[in-house]
């Protein structure tokens, strides 16, 4: 099993619904993250957290919202899908004891139609 | 501010040629740089890494070195193959912090037979 499980791995939804990303980690890492990568762009933060009470923004936050459930699982919301919001999002964990390397899941692709 | 800027893709070459891809940096202190690379349908995991001025990272063939004087780390494979087919990304972070990767847009590498 992967260190970093997202789901869905894959979703087409319409504009103006919730959707909701998932993540949980077997790594034990206090610090996860969420990402989004577009063609051209690389990839560009959205939310971080370094532990169950910390939540911060990241560069592009705006119509995302995130819920850190536990050490091991951190879920990423949008309130109300946009098609500007189609892409591909990535969680990742780190340890800083680690020389502060990510480790990614396999992404999650959403399309909004 | 901090950011990454690396070659522009896609690169295409045959296989055993030599592969460099470029990668500068702007950053205000002395950070970490990394290079991950993203297989198809895949996420993003790391390649190497160096920690500070003149350090040689190295891994499955590749190599870069962190050039503090020019602000570069050029990832470079004296021999590629097939396999090595996938999207590079240049990456830098301060390890004394850890909340904030600074990512290139990702170079696409495609090797033929």
């Amino acid at each position: 099993d992967a260190d970093v499980t997202q789901t869905p791995r894959n979703r087409i939804t319409k504009t103006g619904k919730r959707i909701m990303l998932e993540c949980s980690q077997t790594k034990g890492h206090d610090r996860m993250y969420w990402y989004r990568q577009d063609p051209g762009l690389g990839l560009r933060l959205i939310y971080y957290s370094f532990d169950v009470k910390d939540i911060n923004k990241g560069e592009i936050s705006d119509g995302y919202s995130v819920s850190r459930q536990a050490q091991a699982k951190f879920s990423l919301s949008l309130e109300s899908a946009i098609p500007n919001q189609t892409a591909l999002y990535f969680c990742a964990t780190s340890d800083l004891q680690g020389g502060g390397e990510l480790f990614f899941g396999e992404g999650s692709r959403l399309t909004v139609l | 501010g901090n950011s990454v800027t690396q070659m522009e893709g896609p690169v295409t070459l045959s296989e055993e040629a030599f592969l460099t891809i470029n990668c500068t940096y702007t950053a205000t202190g002395y950070p970490s740089l990394f290079w991950y690379v993203q297989y198809p349908g895949e996420g993003l995991q790391l390649l190497l890494k160096a920690t500070k001025a003149d350090d040689k990272g190295s891994n499955k063939g590749f190599e870069a070195t962190y050039r503090k004087e020019t602000t570069s780390f050029h990832l470079e494979k004296g021999s590629v193959q097939v396999s090595d087919s996938a999207v590079y990304f240049c990456a830098l972070t301060f390890t004394n912090t850890g909340n904030q990767f600074y990512f290139g847009t990702g170079t696409s590498l495609t090797v033929i037979p």
